[in-house]
Order: structure tokens, then sequence, then C-alpha cells
């Protein structure tokens, strides 16, 4: 069975661009997470979505992102305009609720470096 | 926010021994899970516990849960060379159903 995809796996742009990542959970998931990963602040989680609607956003760091998730296999997160300190390994994670009982399937990520 | 805080931040330890990482959390929880994540990759679940269990097996992977003490242990018994990675403990609290992680464990074994 394919897993959680991210695309794309690298992303190197100039500050002020507008990024778009994206991700395809795995079939029959109802709940999509997006996280974000640095050294500094290790893994925080941005938004979740359960049957596509967003649950809790209270992590989006400021107005410059957002995410949407248009049916049950396609989840987006945009950053516009894009900043160095967004420079971060972004995750999607899929699982069958939204609740802690059940594990998340994580994808391998995208590098976003913003130059 | 972090809810979970691993412990110790690195280990490394010889193939064969085993390994010992522990995750305190703050708040009362539903569940605690462990993930372990290879360099460049996703993070991969390794076991579940939930609040009325206090301990789990799975291969050579045993998760303790004292929830009087809000802490948790993963053993890895005899250690190989792939079980090295990073390893983290995530927990959902008691009002509110989405994963906290903590900042992980990196360990590292050594052939």
């Amino acid at each position: 069975d394919a897993g959680v995809i991210q695309s794309p796996r690298h992303e190197v742009t100039e500050m002020g661009q507008e990024v778009t990542l994206r991700c395809k959970p795995i079939s029959g998931h109802n709940s999509l997470f997006w996280y974000r990963q640095t050294m500094m602040r290790g893994l925080e989680l941005l938004i979740y979505f359960n049957n596509n609607v967003p649950i809790d956003d209270s992590g989006m760091p400021e107005d410059r992102f957002s995410a949407k998730m248009p049916n049950a296999s396609f989840s987006t997160l945009k950053i516009q305009p894009s900043e160095p300190r967004d420079s971060a390994v972004y995750f999607c994670a899929s699982s069958k609720s939204g609740t802690g009982n059940q594990p998340q399937h994580f994808g391998d990520g995208t590098r976003l470096s913003i130059l | 926010s972090q809810q979970g805080e691993e412990d110790p931040q690195a280990l490394s330890i010889q193939e064969g021994e085993n390994a010992t990482m522990n995750c305190s959390y703050k708040t009362s929880i539903n569940n605690l899970q462990w993930y372990r994540q290879n360099s460049g990759r996703g993070l991969v679940h390794l076991i579940l516990i939930r609040s009325n269990e206090r301990e789990k097996h799975s291969g050579r992977l045993r998760v303790t849960l004292d929830t009087s003490k809000k802490s948790s242990s993963l053993l890895i018994t005899a250690s190989r060379a792939a079980d090295t990675a990073s390893y983290f403990c995530a927990t959902d609290l008691l009002n509110n159903n989405d994963m906290r992680f903590g900042a992980g464990t990196r360990l590292t074994v050594k052939p």
C-alpha cells in the first residue's frame, strides 16, 4: 500500500516567493496533519483536518501560512510570502482518526529552504 | 507547544547493549505513542500505550507508562546498528485530541 506522499521533496526559493507544499494521505484515513520540524523548535503541529475540515489551526505561525483540504485525497500548505525563517522540513501525516488512539503515518517530508 | 520531554537528548551505546529512553509529560493524557525517525525520513510509529495500560511489548521494544509520575520509558533490547535513529514520544492531552511530540532522543548504536 502506498504511504503518505508529499511533494516536492526539496524546495529552494527566494524570500517573498509563494511556496506550495502538497500531500496525498493514505486512502481511507480521515485525519490529516501538517507539521514543521526544525532543530530549534523540534516537531510542531501546524494544523490538522478531520474529514477535510480544519479542526485546530492554532499552530499556524501567522497569516502568511494557509492550508486547504479540498477533498479526502489531497491537501496543500501554502506560504505567501515566504521568509528565510520558514526554512524547515514540513511533514504531512494521516491517521484513521484525529484522536491519539490511532497511529499517525508520516510522509518523508519537504525540505524547504528560503534564501 | 511540546508536551513530552525525552531524556536523554542523546545516547550512544555498543551493539548488543540495551537502550533506555524516557519521556515525561505535564498534563493528563489518553494515550502515549513512541515514534522513530531515521535521518532524512518521516516518523514511523512504534508503539501506542493507553493511559490504563502499564506495559507493552513489540519484538525487541518494551514500553512502560507510569501515569502517577507522568512518565514513560522505551527500552530497546539487544540493540543493532540499524536502530540508530531519533526516538520521539507523543501524547494526546485528555481534553485535546491532537498529538504533541517531544524533542526526541538521538540514539547511536555503534557496530
